[in-house]
């Protein structure tokens, strides 16, 4: 059964601590994204990755890292630095270039929700 | 300005009603257009995927794209209780780029 996973799905912190959210992927998907979402504002892109050990800043990166040591997993830590990171996280997959599927498309992980306490 | 601009909502419309959501975008580079839709606390799911002008159709779903006017709307016929979610419409400008830019969403509710 192919598709994107995220753990935990609900997720409280404590202000100063850092947190790491889980996202795999078994789609054999070479690209994943790490995604912000808070009412009223749409999708933010907080890091993206196209490929193992390779990975970018998106809009948003600041109070946050990534890695990507493997090709079907890219964790997203959530640092003490950022500032206001009660929000639902979600990540995607996509492939690169022509493919199965349509170039460009990205899939969806069910999302985590982190709230600061 | 944003790039994309989405009407937030929300939308309301009875069972069986046609329903038409619509984005406008600015960047005249963007290419590719998507329709995702968002369940209350899920991920969004890929609905439609259109290149360039023109018109996509899937089931009670219609993609329609106006490259000219950039402008591109999602139709649904026979509106259906389960169609109530969040539509997402997203955009990229280059095959491969891999960066989408997303509008805000639209809530739809379908009154039974």
């Amino acid at each position: 059964d192919g598709g994107i996973t995220q753990s935990p799905k609900y997720l409280f912190r404590k202000e100063g601590q850092n947190v790491t959210l889980s996202c795999e992927q078994n789609l054999n998907h070479d690209a994943m994204y790490w995604y912000r979402q808070d009412p009223g504002q749409g999708l933010r892109l907080i890091y993206y990755s196209q490929i193992v050990n390779d990975f970018q800043k998106g809009d948003i990166a600041e109070g946050y890292s990534v890695s990507r040591e493997k090709k079907e997993s890219f964790p997203l830590t959530v640092t003490s630095a950022q500032k206001n990171p009660t929000a639902f996280y979600l990540c995607a997959s996509s492939i690169i270039g022509f493919g199965a599927g349509d170039p460009d498309t990205q899939y969806f992980g069910p999302g985590t929700r982190l709230t600061v306490l | 300005q944003k790039e994309v601009e989405q009407d937030p909502g929300p939308l309301s419309v009875p069972e069986g009603a046609i329903v038409s959501l619509n984005c406008t975008y600015s960047n005249s580079a963007f290419q590719y257009f998507m329709w995702y839709r968002q369940y209350s606390r899920k991920g969004p799911e890929l609905l439609m995927y259109t290149y360039s002008s023109g018109n996509k159709e899937d089931g009670r779903f219609t993609a329609q794209v106006d490259k000219s006017s950039k402008y591109i709307s999602l139709f649904i016929r026979d509106s259906q209780p389960s169609d109530s979610a969040t539509y997402l419409c997203a955009m990229s400008a280059i095959l491969g780029n891999e960066k989408l830019t997303f509008g805000t969403g639209t809530r739809l509710t379908i009154i039974p």
